[in-house]
């Protein structure tokens, strides 16, 4: 089983949609989640952590539910500019480093369409 | 200054070529990442240095050599790849064991010819 996993798309939206990502994750003592965003030919950047009391951004919404090991992530009104490859992570580290390995989900394919 | 510099931006090199990629940050950050992206995949972890010194190695076979000179500077160095080889190397690096501030590089795109 895949470390994280999160829905293949691709998704296919217009404007002003509202679209969800999901994304489940295998180990129950990971500590932190993020999304990125990559656009094509670019590296990844952040776009928020993920908490369990959720967290809003503007028009993103992330939250995890550690019960049921998931992770989403709500895009409202959605814009051209939303269009991408959305990627959920995981940050793994060992007690005692100061480093954090990240596990990154198969992504998943946002076209936001006029 | 809260970037990532990667040199090359684009690299082609046959297969009997020897080249380095090159990665460099002025954060502080003392742990740097390389990472490997193939095409329509996600990014995997090759290699981390912590306080300069490699902590983890995720098999990647010898043709890549990491090294690390300074707490500022991390390099790739590419001998004999293979054009399966071919992908995007992206360098990051973080403050701390909860990835505080994980920053990429924009990538190296590697085509082994």
């Amino acid at each position: 089983r895949k470390e994280v996993e999160q829905d293949p798309g691709p998704f296919n939206v217009p404007e002003g949609a509202t679209v969800a990502f999901n994304c489940t994750y295998s180990n129950s003592a990971s500590q932190s989640f993020f999304w990125y965003r990559q656009d094509c030919r670019k590296e990844p950047k952040l776009l928020m952590s993920v908490y369990s009391s959720g967290n809003e951004d503007g028009r993103f919404t992330a939250q995890l539910n550690r019960a049921s090991q998931y992770i989403s992530l709500l895009i409202r009104d959605s814009k051209l500019s939303d269009s991408a490859t959305y990627l959920c992570v995981e940050l793994a580290n060992a007690g005692g480093t100061s480093y954090g390995k990240l596990t990154f989900g198969q992504g998943t394919i946002l076209t936001v369409h006029p | 200054d809260t970037e990532v510099t990667q040199t090359p931006k684009h690299l082609v090199m046959g297969m009997t070529n020897k080249k380095s990629l090159k990665c460099e940050q002025h954060m502080g950050h003392r742990a740097m990442y390389w990472y490997k992206q193939k095409a329509k995949k996600p990014p995997e972890l090759m290699f981390v240095y912590s306080y300069e010194k490699l902590s983890i190695n995720e098999s990647v076979p010898s043709r890549f050599s990491p090294e690390c000179p300074n707490s500022s500077l991390l390099n790739l160095h590419l001998h004999a790849l293979q054009p399966e080889d071919s992908a995007l190397y992206l360098c990051a690096s973080s403050q701390g064991a909860h990835g505080y501030g994980y920053t990429f590089g924009s990538g190296t795109r590697l085509t082994v010819v």
